[in-house]
């Protein structure tokens, strides 16, 4: 089956640290792979995503890479902000023609000023 | 503002109670998707429309669970005789295209005493 594995938090950082939390998959397909974010107190937002291997998503400075080799689309910002904190699910879908949203656990992201 | 909305935000009922919950999804977006989101969990999908036809439903949708969009607007969830093992958070989404880009409401937070 599909499935979705995120590294576990809550990471914990200081503002303008590099931030990269992992996230692997498996699929029967060819998936999109996408990251939410989740603020406290709001409903999940699309925060980017890529739709084929190789391809760069990149979104208020974070980015993320779909890595075809390594199943994995980890995400990355060169410097975090304090209202960078929230939780972010890692999900996946497959490219059909309704397929539905696999999503890791979330990792929760702290940052202190 | 994703455009997508429920209601009600918040419910609490006693367990046995029937309990209804609203979407109404992003006005020119023709497919909806309900999931289920417990404390520490990402979403998990429970069904999806197109239109007004239901066209998948997870396993973790018992027969107390009913879903419906009878005019490919909005849609309803009921759940029928609750049980405290359906506090969660339900939330619904919505998407129009290839690559299943979907965009999620702020969701309805069920509490069965």
């Amino acid at each position: 089956g599909n499935s979705v594995t995120q590294m576990e938090g809550p990471v914990t950082l200081s503002e303008e640290a590099f931030l990269t939390i992992n996230c692997t998959y498996t699929a029967t397909g060819y998936p999109s792979l996408f990251w939410y974010v989740q603020y406290p107190g709001e409903g999940l937002q699309l925060l980017l995503k890529a739709t084929k291997a190789d391809d760069k998503g990149s979104n208020k400075g974070f980015e993320a890479t779909y890595r075809k080799e390594t199943t994995s689309f980890h995400l990355e910002k060169g410097s975090v902000q304090v209202s960078d904190s929230a939780v972010y699910f890692c999900a996946l879908s497959l490219n059909s023609g309704y397929s539905t949203l696999t999503f890791g656990k979330g990792t929760m992201l702290l940052v202190s000023p | 503002d994703t455009g997508v909305s429920q209601n009600p935000r918040h419910k609490i009922t006693k367990r046995g109670q029937n309990v209804t919950f609203r979407c109404d999804p992003i006005s020119e977006h023709n497919r909806l998707y309900w999931y289920r989101q417990t404390l520490g969990q990402g979403p998990e999908f429970l069904t999806y429309f197109q239109n007004e036809a239901q066209l998948e439903k997870s396993r973790l949708l018992s027969d107390r669970f009913s879903a419906e969009r009878p005019k490919g607007s909005f849609s309803t969830l009921e759940i029928q005789r609750t049980e405290q093992g359906d506090s969660a958070m339900y939330l619904c989404a919505s998407s129009r295209g290839q690559h299943n880009e979907q965009f999620f409401g702020p969701g309805t937070r069920l509490t069965v005493l």
